[in-house]
C-alpha cells in the first residue's frame, strides 16, 4: 500500500465547477500536509499547507483534513482554465527531511 | 521561478553510457535534492545534500550518485545508464530541510535512455 494515495485522474469539469481533489493516506501520526501544483512540463509549487486539524482557505482553494478517514481534499471554486494543472499531496517523512508524495491528479478545466 | 536551473533540459542517451545532469541555484539555500517523477509513482527521492560534500541517500538511490562541491550546484550520474532511468528528473531546494519547508524545484530535466 502506497503511503500516500490519490486518483490519477484526468477528471474533467467545466470552467466554474467547484473541483474537489482527494488524497488518502495510511499514516495519521503527521500533523500537516501540503498541496504542490504542478503545470504541465513545469516542476512543482507549493499551493498551501494544510493542518491535521481544521480547514485552511485561500482565496478560492480550501484544504480539509479528515482525520478519521483519513483523507484530504482540497476544493476549488470557480474553477478557471488556468487551474488546470497536476496537483500533488505531500506529507512528512518520518525522518522529517523528506517528503513522501502522493502520485498527483491531473485536473482539466475546460473553457 | 525561484533561481533554480537545470542542464540539460532534455537528453537522450544510450544503455550504459554514463550520465551527469547538473542543478544550478542562485538562492543560496543549504538543503537540495533530485528527484525522478514517473507516471504512477510521483516523486520520488533519488538524493539530497544537507550542506557542501554532505550528501544522504533517498529511496531510488541505486544507480545514482551525487556530488556537491559548491553551495550552488548539485550534479547527479547515472554511473551506467539503463532504460529504466528514462524518466523526468527534478531538482529541488530549500532553506531549512524540514519536511516543513517548502521546496522550489527547478524546470526538470527529460532523460531518455534507448
Amino acid at each position: 500500500q502506497k503511503e500516500v494515495e490519490q486518483d490519477p485522474g484526468p477528471l474533467s469539469v467545466p470552467e466554474g465547477a467547484i473541483v474537489s481533489l482527494n488524497c488518502t493516506y495510511s499514516n495519521s501520526a503527521f500533523q500537516y500536509f501540503m498541496w504542490y501544483r504542478q503545470y504541465s512540463r513545469k516542476g512543482p509549487e507549493l499551493l498551501m499547507y494544510t493542518y491535521s486539524s481544521g480547514n485552511k482557505e485561500d482565496g478560492r482553494f480550501t484544504a480539509q483534513v479528515d482525520k478519521s478517514s483519513k483523507y484530504i481534499s482540497l476544493f476549488i471554486r470557480d474553477s478557471q482554465p488556468s487551474d488546470s494543472a497536476t496537483y500533488l499531496c505531500a506529507r512528512p517523512h518520518r525522518s522529517n527531511y523528506q517528503l513522501i508524495w502522493g502520485a498527483g491528479t491531473k485536473l482539466i478545466i475546460k473553457p | 521561478d525561484a533561481g533554480i536551473t537545470q542542464s540539460p533540459r532534455h537528453k537522450v542517451t544510450e544503455t550504459g553510457t554514463p550520465v551527469t545532469l547538473r542543478c544550478h541555484q542562485t538562492e543560496n539555500h543549504r538543503y537540495m535534492y533530485w528527484y525522478r517523477q514517473d507516471p504512477g509513482h510521483g516523486l520520488r527521492l533519488i538524493h539530497y545534500s544537507y550542506g557542501v560534500k554532505d550528501t544522504d541517500k533517498g529511496e531510488v538511490s541505486d544507480g545514482y550518485s551525487v556530488s556537491r562541491s559548491k553551495t550552488e550546484d548539485f550534479l547527479l550520474t547515472l554511473e551506467s545508464a539503463t532504460s529504466s532511468q528514462t524518466s523526468v528528473y527534478f531538482c529541488a531546494i530549500s532553506l531549512s530541510g524540514t519536511s516543513a519547508d517548502t521546496q522550489y524545484f527547478g524546470p526538470g530535466t527529460r532523460l531518455t535512455v534507448l
